[in-house]
């Protein structure tokens, strides 16, 4: 069972656009939620997260949107460009060091 | 560099052959991953360790696969008589491994390829 589940699979954005990706969890005892960005032939890298004490939080154009009783978090990016194309990953923990990711969306920025 | 290092970048091996995967995590941290990257698909947990020790291996796919970490620092993925299936590449993540604190860091990965 997918304890994490992403959506969509793949993303195309023009450039300046809004990209949005879903994640949705059923757990509730998950109280930590990152996003990692992972370009080709790269590791993921952390490129937010949040805590549900809160139900946004933004880092320049990135911002993650948290609805507890949803139990729904997504990824917006402003001002999408070119080089924001990569593969995201949301994630998610429960106070032990253990993460459950999603499948990944692969996002393309067209120019 | 400073960060995790994973050895061999490639690695292409004939079915039945064993293979060891390396990673040499951040200095100081003391949670290392393994996961499973297939391709166009998502990140499969396979083992984390705290320490030496290994409180969850339960990703591991079957008993060919097995991991070490000795002296709290570089770890070792094995697989056994390799299969098909069994290509992918292989990410290996440190963290300081406080509770929840998050942040995973990845190392490039080992693409491993089973003719």
């Amino acid at each position: 069972q997918q304890q994490v589940k992403q959506s969509p699979q793949s993303l195309i954005v023009q450039k300046g656009g809004i990209s949005i990706i879903n994640c949705a969890y059923e757990n509730t005892a998950f109280d930590y939620f990152p996003w990692y960005q992972q370009f080709p032939g790269k590791g993921p890298a952390l490129l937010i997260a949040i805590r549900p004490d809160v139900s946004e939080k933004k880092e320049g154009r990135f911002t993650i949107s948290f609805n507890k009783s949803a139990k729904q978090f997504s990824l917006h990016i402003m001002d999408s460009q070119p080089g924001d194309s990569a593969t995201y990953f949301c994630a998610a923990s429960s106070g032990t060091n253990k993460f459950y990711f999603g499948s990944g969306t692969k996002l393309n920025v067209k120019p | 560099g400073a960060g995790v290092s994973q050895s061999p970048s490639n690695k292409v091996t004939e079915k039945g052959k064993d293979v060891e995967l390396r990673c040499d995590p951040i200095s100081g941290h003391t949670a290392l991953y393994w996961y499973r990257q297939s391709l166009g698909q998502g990140l499969e947990f396979l083992i984390y360790f705290q320490g030496n020790s290994a409180p969850d291996k339960s990703g591991l796919p079957s008993d060919r696969f097995s991991a070490e970490r000795t002296g709290g620092s570089v770890s070792t993925l094995t697989i056994q008589r390799t299969q098909q299936e069994d290509s992918a590449v292989y990410l290996c993540a440190s963290s300081l491994g406080r509770r929840n604190t998050g942040e995973l860091f990845f190392g490039e990965g080992s693409r491993l390829t089973v003719l």
